[in-house]
This record gives structure tokens, sequence and C-alpha cells, in this order.
């Protein structure tokens, strides 16, 4: 099973609310990320966690806020968001996530609309 | 700071003519990956190549690395109309985990 959940599909918001995305994976990768894709650009790395500990975050803006209760699931908590992080966010897994290198697996992807 | 070029940002291209993409960058990696992308979809994992002189092939697409001149290339092989996607290489910066993505190409095979 090399699969990579992600829920919802679509995610249509206000500026004010509060919303989550989920991401799951059961191939028992211990490296966990999430990008964000604007229309016709190469994804953009927010955060990576590696054996569930966050080890990267790339300046990423508060509003959002990553969380990885356990080795298999990955959330990305949604707080007074902006029209501009309209976007696609995609989760993706890797074996291990240090030098060692591996592939890693992207989820279909939320599709995220800020009104 | 790593850079990731690639070249064509796009490509319109006839059924069965042979073309390739290129990608470069900027500093020191042995590894680069070549992802496939369709519209509204997610990435999904063409090659990894790990070495200098790696060479993969998957039907009518093959990859090959050449760490000495930071250059990648994937080559499409008699175009199909199916092949027709975004192809994003990837460098793996040294320290692990961090990919840094090309603009990608945008393939457009045509009948």
């Amino acid at each position: 099973d090399t699969e990579v959940t992600q829920t919802p599909k679509h995610l249509v918001m206000g500026m004010t609310n509060k919303k989550s995305l989920k991401c799951e994976q059961h191939m028992g990768h211990r490296a966990m990320y999430w990008y964000k894709q604007k229309a016709k650009k190469p994804p953009e790395l927010m955060f990576v966690y590696s054996y569930e500990k966050l080890s990267i975050n790339e300046s990423v803006p508060s509003r959002f806020s990553p969380e990885c209760p356990n080795s298999s699931l990955l959330n990305l908590h949604l707080h007074a968001l902006q029209p501009e992080d309209s976007a696609l966010y995609l989760c993706a897994s890797s074996v291990t996530g240090t030098s060692f290198s591996d592939t890693q697996y992207f989820g279909p992807g939320t599709r995220l609309t800020v009104l | 700071e790593l850079k990731v070029e690639q070249n064509p940002l796009f490509l319109s291209m006839q059924e069965g003519k042979n073309y390739t993409i290129y990608c470069n960058y900027s500093t020191t990696s042995d590894r680069l990956y070549w992802y496939r992308q369709d519209p509204g979809k997610s990435l999904e994992s063409l090659f990894v190549l790990l070495s200098n002189g790696a060479v993969k092939q998957e039907g009518r697409l093959m990859a090959s690395l050449d760490t000495k001149a930071r250059l990648s290339t994937l080559h499409i092989t008699a175009a199909v109309h199916d092949l027709s996607a975004t192809y994003f290489c990837a460098v793996e910066e040294t320290s692990g985990s961090r990919l840094t993505f090309g603009e990608g190409t945008q393939l457009t095979v045509n009948p």
C-alpha cells in the first residue's frame, strides 16, 4: 500500500473560520510533509515532521499550525487565513526523511479556497 | 541556496516525436527526482536518480543524471497523448529531507 490519503478533498472557508486538514499513511513511513502549491507553480515546502517531531518549519505564518499526533497522522490546523492562502495543500510521506535518500509519496491534496 | 531550473517550461509536441526536458541545479547534490502531475491531481513519482551516471527507464520515458554537470535529463521517445502532463524535477539538499522543485515543464502531446 503506497497510498497517502487526505481529507477533505475540497474546503471553502471564511477568514474567521478555524478548520483542519488531515493526512494519513499506513506505509510505516516516519517522515511526513506539508506542501502548498499555487496554480501552475511547483510545490513549496511548509513543514517536515521526522519521527513525530517537527524538524523543518519554512517560516510559515502562525495561522498555519501543524500537528503530528502519531506516526501515521498529520494535521494542519488553519485559523484566520487570508484569500492568498487559497491553494492546493499536499501531504507527503517518506521512509525516514533523514540524509538517507528516499522518495516522497504525495497524497491527492486538499483544494482550499479562502473567501 | 539551492536553485533548480527546468527548460523548456512549455513543450508542445506531436505524437511519435522525441524530445528532452532539462533540469539544471546550482549546488552539489547526488539525489534527484522526477515527478509527473496531471491537472488538478497530485504528484506521481517517476524516477529516483541517486548517483552520477544513473539512468532509469520506464516505458517511453528515460531519465539520467550527471552530477558533475549538475544536470538531469528526461527523454521522451515516440510521444503519445497520455504523456501530456506537467513534469517536475526535484533536487534533494545534501542535508536531507528538503526537496527543491524546478518550475515544471508543461508537456502537451498533440495527435
